[in-house]
């Protein structure tokens, strides 16, 4: 079945670590993006790519980092200078050009700074 | 200027009992889609249903309809027949055909709670 993978589902780090979130879909999507949600809060953009080796900032993207090597892999690392990473963070894809589809999403990773 | 407004933090709605959740959107492209998710308390997001600028009638998948006013750029979500399991966050949505890369653009969402 075609969908988006992201692991871990959970993730603890330590203050001053870097952490690398993975995504993977094999939808054949050119899109991906990265969404960070807080406790009852709604979803912001942290970096989006169309194609490969291309990638540009969203809304937050300060204290995160991207890399789009392959078609099928868009993963975010939350560096050290991300002063609260403490957050949901959900990796979506989709076609590009085809305003009427919609996003598909990963189940997550929970990450949590101990 | 926010491009999705959803002014209802919480609702609640007694089962078996039809809901109305409120998304007015803002944009000057002629051409977007106007989407609704629904996430559970274990965080993934379902796609719900979709609406498009020139479609001419509202869109309905089975229990949820879309109540859309171009004029006055809302996209209501409607939930009929409320269940139990209806009870989690919803989030409007929007997708211009001049966004770069397709991206959507999300309200705050509302959590709807169903009670026995």
């Amino acid at each position: 079945d075609g969908g988006i993978t992201q692991s871990p589902k959970y993730l603890f780090r330590k203050e001053g670590q870097n952490v690398t979130l993975s995504c993977e879909q094999n939808l054949n999507h050119d899109a991906m993006y990265w969404y960070r949600q807080d406790p009852g809060q709604g979803l912001r953009l942290i970096y989006y790519s169309q194609i490969v080796n291309d990638f540009q900032k969203g809304d937050i993207a300060e204290g995160y980092s991207v890399s789009r090597e392959k078609k099928e892999s868009f993963p975010l690392t939350v560096t050290s200078a991300q002063k609260n990473p403490t957050a949901f963070y959900l990796c979506a894809s989709s076609i590009v050009g085809v305003p009427n589809t919609e996003a598909f999403f990963g189940q997550g990773t929970r990450l949590t700074v101990v | 200027a926010q491009k999705i407004t959803q002014t209802q933090p919480g609702m609640f709605v007694q089962e078996k009992e039809a809901v109305t959740l409120d998304c007015t959107y803002d944009t000057s492209d002629p051409s977007y889609g106007l989407f609704w998710y629904k996430q559970p308390s274990s965080g993934e997001m379902i796609f719900l249903i979709y609406q498009g600028s020139y479609d001419q009638q509202n869109a309905t998948e089975g229990r949820y309809s879309l109540n859309f006013q171009k004029a006055r750029k809302s996209a209501n979500l409607v939930i009929s027949a409320s269940q139990l399991g209806d009870s989690a966050m919803y989030f409007c949505a929007m997708r211009e055909m001049s966004a770069n890369a397709g991206k959507s653009t999300f309200g705050d969402g509302t959590t709807l709670t169903v009670k026995p």
